[in-house]
């Protein structure tokens, strides 16, 4: 069964390091989400694509976030510098195209749990 | 910032017995989705249904959606071990269907 694929899968990091994190979707899939899970809380978007575009960053901060979908398939999250509470979990996921109306499920990657210290 | 909120934040129960939590949203949808997160997991997606549906079936799990309350339920039967998890429901809207906000999450223990 497809499956979406994230590297790495933990990560440990110092204050002010960069970091970087990778997702391949499920085959097809056009759009693709990366989410922020911190502890005792639910996911909460960074960033949507649609192909390469971006569709919304508006959650995404900017000063220190960036994400990239170069060829349209897969994706790279980039934080740098890396501060104390962007410890969490990182979640990709992707779903068919945004064409599909009335929203479609999304399929999620194993996430990458990333600490600061 | 979080549209959806669950309720109860935690729930205990017995083997066998039927699970029920709630989810509650301030703005209008146009979809409501339920997912499952296993202890340090990803996410996976249970039952999607739109805003002009007002219940769904998936094997053990049966939804139900009140756009008037702004809610909606998830009722898991015949509890087994294995359905422990977090529960998470998730609300897209209609400028942005594919845009899911979601709440905190239900932690579901069932006990053997």
């Amino acid at each position: 069964e497809a499956e979406v694929a994230q590297s790495p899968r933990y990560k440990i990091t110092e204050k002010s390091q960069a970091v970087a994190f990778w997702c391949d979707p499920i085959s097809g899939h056009a759009t693709l989400y990366w989410y922020r899970q911190i502890l005792g809380q639910g996911p909460e978007l960074l960033v949507q694509f649609q192909d390469e575009s971006v569709v919304d960053d508006s959650q995404l901060p900017k000063d220190r976030f960036s994400a990239e979908r170069l060829k349209g398939v897969d994706s790279t999250l980039k934080i740098q510098p890396a501060e104390l509470g962007d410890s969490a979990m990182y979640l990709c996921a992707s779903s068919l195209g945004l064409w599909l109306a009335g929203g479609s499920e999304q399929f999620f990657g194993p996430g990458t749990r990333l600490t600061v210290l | 910032s979080q549209q959806g909120e669950e309720d109860p934040q935690a729930l205990s129960i017995q083997e066998g017995e039927n699970a029920t939590m709630n989810c509650s949203y301030k703005t209008s949808i146009n979809n409501l989705q339920w997912y499952r997160q296993n202890s340090g997991r990803g996410l996976v997606h249970l039952i999607l249904i739109r805003s002009n549906e007002r219940e769904k079936h998936s094997g053990r799990l049966r939804v139900t959606l009140d756009t008037s309350k702004k809610s909606s339920s998830l009722l898991i039967t015949a509890s087994r071990a294995a359905d422990t998890a977090s529960y998470f429901c998730a609300t897209g809207t209609r400028s942005n269907d594919y845009k899911l906000s979601f709440g905190a999450g239900t932690t579901v223990t069932v006990r053997a």
